[in-house]
């Protein structure tokens, strides 16, 4: 069975950084590109970044261009995203979540909270 | 971007019925990459559809996707009680891949 468990999320000062963790079982997590989609409270989905199963390319949304850095590590099936120089406008659930074919994403995490607030 | 625009914003309906949801995107989606998801309250997202009409794996027949270029369409033949909730379509066809707003269907 495919899982994804998010971790990581947490309450930060603006300004602050976290990294967000994503640990993936039941697949070859190697094999397979890999997103981060975020939703703000009562608000829509935003997808943010992706990396595909090599890191060898990388892909962000601009709003999180130069503050976040998404990484992994395929010999701990572990998914990353570094987040720095954190807003308000950040606060989310951010969830990760298996790239299929060409793009789409077909498994899904459960999700973490983030709230960036004083 | 690709901006999405999903019509219309919220469908109150009856079990039984059917459902017609609209994604509507600024410029052509590649290769009919697009895809739909449903979210219900308080859980991540679920894949329906992928490359505009395929279902994905365990999503019932009564889920069906159409559409290319700039119209896509969600249908569900027979609304049954658990398929009450929103609603998304994502284009990943161009980078930033994006989202529309979402149909919420509620029950009437």
């Amino acid at each position: 069975e495919v899982q994804l468990v998010e971790s990581g999320g947490g309450l930060v000062k603006p300004g602050g950084s976290l990294r967000l963790s994503c640990v993936a079982s039941g697949f070859t997590f190697s094999d397979y590109s890999m997103n981060w989609v975020r939703q703000a409270p009562g608000k829509g989905l935003e997808w943010l970044s992706s990396i595909s199963s090599r890191s060898s390319y990388i892909y962000y949304t601009d709003s999180v261009k130069g503050r976040f850095t998404i990484s992994r590590d395929n010999a701990k099936n572990s998914l990353y995203l570094h987040m720095n120089s954190l807003r308000a406008e950040d606060t989310a659930v951010y969830y990760c979540a298996r790239v299929g074919g060409s793009g789409w994403s077909d498994y899904w995490g459960q999700g973490t909270l983030v709230t960036v607030s004083s | 971007e690709i901006v999405l625009t999903q019509s219309p914003g919220t469908l109150s309906l009856s079990p039984g019925e059917r459902v017609t949801l609209s994604c509507r995107a600024s410029r052509s989606v590649s290769s009919s990459y697009l895809a739909w998801y449903q979210q219900k309250p308080g859980q991540a997202p679920r894949l329906l559809i992928y490359g505009a009409s395929s279902r994905a794996t365990g999503i019932p027949d009564r889920f069906s996707g159409s559409g290319s270029g700039t119209d896509f369409t969600l249908t569900i033949s027979r609304l049954e009680p658990e398929d009450f909730a929103v609603y998304y379509c994502q284009q990943y066809g161009t980078s930033p891949w994006t989202f529309g707003q979402g149909t919420k269907v509620e029950i009437k």
